[in-house]
């Protein structure tokens, strides 16, 4: 079974721009959530998605947004790039979200440069 | 891998010997907690985990501990393997809601051939 995929895998950017990563979940698995890892910060929560719903939000600004499309693929985007945005973002999947635990998968990331 | 800070607390253990690894939480309601070990390049991958309501639990080569009255959890990895090198993270779920992990900050564990 493929693992959890996200494109592209590096990616540098201006500050003021805007970026969109993808994340391709576990086949089967239908909750999505992302994180950011700074080696300030550490790994921080950003959202989750399950059914195509935002079901939790991490401590971001609004310029940090997502969605889930109906096959399960989720997209996070990033408004108004600021040079601290520089991180590698992290999509995790697993089968089922609220009130039962369920082992998350992650992916290898999306490292991105602010310049 | 990339993600390793440059504050990260280290340990450093001989090929053959234990190792131990640590984290404090500091959530009583917190129902699960993840041992999760990181890579050089790599997400964070899955390595054990233990329910609010036990004290220990065992899988291959690894035993994670939980003491919650000082809040308290630690990973002992048996015969540790130059494989075993990355950095290790303890993380913790909340009410239920386990798509949301709060991780602690890490460790890095190099393994002496």
């Amino acid at each position: 079974k493929a693992g959890v995929t996200q494109t592209p895998r590096y990616l540098i950017k201006t500050r003021g721009q805007q970026v969109t990563l993808s994340c391709s979940p576990i086949s089967g698995h239908r909750s999505v959530s992302w994180y950011q890892q700074t080696p300030g910060q550490g790994l921080q929560f950003l959202f989750e998605y399950f059914s195509e719903t935002q079901r939790n939000k991490g401590n971001f600004p609004g310029r940090f947004s997502g969605r889930q499309f109906s096959n399960s693929r989720s997209e996070m985007n990033v408004s108004t790039l600021e040079l601290g945005d520089s991180a590698l973002y992290l999509c995790a999947s697993s089968r089922t979200t609220g009130g039962i635990y369920n082992e998350q998968f992650f992916g290898p990331g999306t490292r991105l440069t602010v310049l | 891998g990339e993600s390793v800070g440059l504050h990260l607390p280290t340990l450093s253990v001989q090929e053959g010997d234990n190792s131990i690894i640590n984290c404090a939480y500091s959530n009583s309601a917190s129902d699960y907690f993840i041992w999760y070990k990181q890579e050089s390049g790599k997400g964070p991958q899955f390595i054990i985990d233990i329910r609010s309501n036990m004290d220990k639990r065992q899988g291959q080569r690894v035993t994670v501990l939980l003491n919650k009255t000082v809040k308290h959890l630690s990973l002992q990895i048996a015969a540790t393997q130059p494989g075993d090198s990355a950095v290790y993270f303890c993380a913790e779920t909340i009410g239920g809601s386990q798509g949301n992990l709060i991780f602690g900050k890490g460790t890095k564990l190099s393994v002496k051939p």
